[in-house]
């Protein structure tokens, strides 16, 4: 079946640009997280959606990040007056539930963010 | 604090030569740990899993291994092939409620003919 999906795949904005970025996960995933990867560096935990609870955003950097999960479905991650800092790879995960329970996460090909 | 360490950073070897991967953790309650293969450009692929009671899991060619008494595993890799080039990373998850996952940096391994 098809995997997690994320669009778009590059991105290319201009400093102080509001951008939007989709993950489509895995249909009948309850669980959906979005990460960040900067050049050579490991993933750094940005926000988590289980099914209808409260989303874990403890690891947004900044209140200019935030995302939404409508329908339990599709998510999107809403980054406003980027920064250069900001330019990184945002990976996007589902899974059927959550990793503590050995549920393994299905990760997007990302979306390659750079801020000029 | 929960955090998760691996070695080397980077590693080249030949093809067809055997290599090893560490992974020091220090999250607690422990609940699991997984190795991820990363190729360039994509997102990470598991390829382990383990939880307190196992001490290794193989896939294929990979193997890990599990010390919970030391807090310690490995990814052991045998007959390298060029394809094995990629990030390894290890990612230990903490029981209890709320996201408790962290990735470690990941080694970069370059395998050359």
């Amino acid at each position: 079946g098809a995997g997690v999906s994320q669009s778009p795949s590059n991105k290319v904005t201009e400093k102080g640009k509001d951008v939007e970025l989709r993950c489509d996960p895995i249909s009948g995933h309850t669980a959906l997280y979005w990460y960040r990867q900067s050049l050579g560096q490991g993933l750094e935990f940005l926000i988590y959606f289980q099914g209808n609870s409260a989303p874990d955003k403890s690891g947004l950097p900044s209140d200019r990040f935030s995302a939404e999960r409508t329908g339990g479905s599709v998510s999107t991650l809403t980054i406003q007056r980027t920064q250069q800092e900001d330019s990184a790879v945002y990976l996007c995960a589902s899974s059927l539930g959550t990793p503590q329970n050995s549920y393994e996460q299905y990760f997007g090909p990302g979306t390659r963010l750079t801020v000029t | 604090k929960n955090q998760v360490e691996q070695s080397p950073q980077s590693l080249i070897i030949l093809e067809g030569k055997n290599c090893t991967l560490q992974c020091n953790y220090t999250v607690s309650p422990f609940s699991n740990l997984r190795w991820y293969k990363q190729d360039t450009g994509r997102g990470p692929v598991s390829l382990t899993i383990m939880t307190f009671s196992e001490n290794t899991k193989s896939n294929g060619r990979y193997t890990a291994t599990l010390d919970a008494d030391t807090k310690q595993s490995s990814l052991h890799i045998t007959a390298s092939q060029l394809s094995d080039s990629a990030s390894y990373i290890c990612v230990v998850s903490a029981g209890g409620g709320g996201f408790k996952t962290i990735f470690g940096a990941g080694t970069r391994l370059f395998v050359k003919a």
